[in-house]
């Protein structure tokens, strides 16, 4: 069974950078059966898809976040990771990591989420 | 603004039947390309309800189904419980794998 672990820092400051690790358990990162994706959600608000990556290190993200988005996979460290630029305050988020099925690109398994501020 | 139009929110009386409309375009869910459901309760993530369109992945109750037809889908939920009372997002994807969610949908069960 697939489990997934948000980890990184709780708050960033303003113009600075947001780094955000997943941690895959029960499943390699390199199976081509998934994607990789992140996902955020603003307090009160709805989903919104920021990017997914394969194992092969092709990435997808959302247009409007692309110029300050990277992604890259560790495939020693069974993790994938999510990097956010210039960061502001509309980027206080729960962000949220899953696995994206790779026929149906459903997101089946999620991870708990992790709470960045962006504060100074 | 999403991509994917959803009512903000629904009601219904327990056992009753509600239905959640989710909208796109032809470049979306016209385009044939298949709608999921997902369950969120507060202070927790989501968790897939309905899979390409009209499967539901193992537990899921049969109360929940799903429909797509031309630039729309519909969650359907039958028999409505008191714990049906949540959030409920579509998404589908486009051409770019560009994954796209609906605004959300808020059921209250009265």
């Amino acid at each position: 069974q697939v489990q997934l672990q948000e980890s990184g820092p709780g708050l960033v400051r303003p113009s600075e950078t947001l780094s955000l690790t997943c941690t895959v358990s029960g499943a390699s990162i390199t199976t081509t059966t998934y994607y990789w994706g992140w996902i955020r959600q603003p307090p009160g608000k709805g989903l919104e898809w920021i990017g997914t990556i394969y194992y092969s290190g092709s990435t997808y993200f959302n247009p409007s976040l692309k110029s300050r988005i990277s992604m890259s996979v560790d495939t020693s460290k069974n993790h994938f990771s999510l990097r956010l630029d210039s960061v502001t305050a509309a980027d206080t988020a729960v962000y949220y990591c899953a696995s994206l099925t790779f026929y149906y690109y459903n997101m089946d398994v999620w991870g708990q989420g992790t709470t960045v501020a962006v504060s100074s | 603004q999403s991509v994917l139009t959803q009512p903000p929110s629904v009601s219904g009386a327990p056992g009753q039947r509600v239905t959640i409309s989710c909208t796109g375009s032809s470049s979306n869910i016209g385009a044939r390309y298949d709608v999921h459901w997902y369950q969120q309760f507060p202070g927790t993530a989501p968790k897939l309800l309905i899979y390409r369109n009209s499967n539901r992945p193992s537990g899921v109750p049969d109360r929940f189904s799903g429909s797509k037809s031309g630039t729309s889908a519909s969650l359907a939920i039958t028999g409505l419980q008191a714990e049906d009372e949540a959030d409920y997002y579509c998404q589908s994807y486009d051409s770019s794998l560009s994954a796209l969610f609906g605004g959300g949908t808020k059921l209250t069960v009265l």
